[in-house]
């Protein structure tokens, strides 16, 4: 399985202000997700980043909200805009395995509060 | 729509075996996965079924009916350490995973 690493892991942030998070992958991936995950409940897709093309935006999602980077194979970013105390969450990122099982394998997560 | 169902909590005893249901509903079926997540931890990978059976893998096993759109997750010898949510997750047919909402489950001595 890959190994994916996150920064930060957790932030503080005041309203209004922008959070950059990197996800960074020990292998080359096609396709990387980012996850919204709320206190108590299951995961959201934000978005899945191919690299070399836009990213795919769930239904909710938008990209002046959430932009999304994807320089290449192994690394991505995602960008909480403009935030607001609703989107204190944990934004993870996931990686496809790629063959046939189609695992998606998960970065630890960052810990995001706005005040 | 889509859907994903599952038990919102469980509880088990230490050493006992405890399954966990899930039915789905989604355009398509590319698979069925369960992931364990420990509180404030990323989910973990546990097992995929595409077809329909039993898989086993230690102490973990998971289910699967296509024509049921249902699976269930059964731990055996349960421990302490087991205690942790577990996520269902079914692919659709545009290799997209829809989510269910997890079940907690709570392991007592």
């Amino acid at each position: 399985s890959a190994v994916i690493s996150q920064k930060p892991s957790r932030d503080i942030c005041q309203r209004g202000t922008s959070l950059t998070i990197q996800c960074q992958v020990d292998s080359q991936v096609t396709m990387m997700f980012w996850y919204r995950q709320q206190p108590g409940q299951s995961l959201t897709l934000i978005a899945t980043a191919n690299q070399g093309s836009e990213a795919t935006y769930e239904s909710g999602f938008v990209i002046d909200k959430f932009p999304i980077s994807r320089p290449n194979l192994t690394f991505s970013t995602l960008t909480v805009s403009n935030m607001s105390p609703e989107d204190s969450s944990i934004y993870l990122c996931s990686v496809d395995s790629g063959g046939w099982q189609e695992t998606q394998y998960f970065g630890p997560g960052t810990r995001l509060l706005v005040l | 729509g889509q859907n994903i169902d599952q038990p919102t909590e469980m509880t088990a005893t230490e050493g006992a075996i405890v399954q966990i249901n899930c039915t789905y509903q989604t355009s398509g079926f590319n698979g069925l996965f369960w992931y364990q997540q420990h509180a404030g931890e990323a989910p973990t990978f546990l097992s995929y079924n595409v077809l329909d059976g039993l898989e086993e893998k230690g102490r973990f096993s998971s289910f699967l009916s296509r024509s049921k759109g249902y699976s269930y997750l059964l731990l055996k010898e349960l421990q302490m350490k087991d205690s942790a949510s577990y996520l269902c997750a079914a692919m659709d047919s545009n290799y997209q995973l829809i989510w269910g909402a997890g079940t907690k489950l709570i392991i007592k001595p």
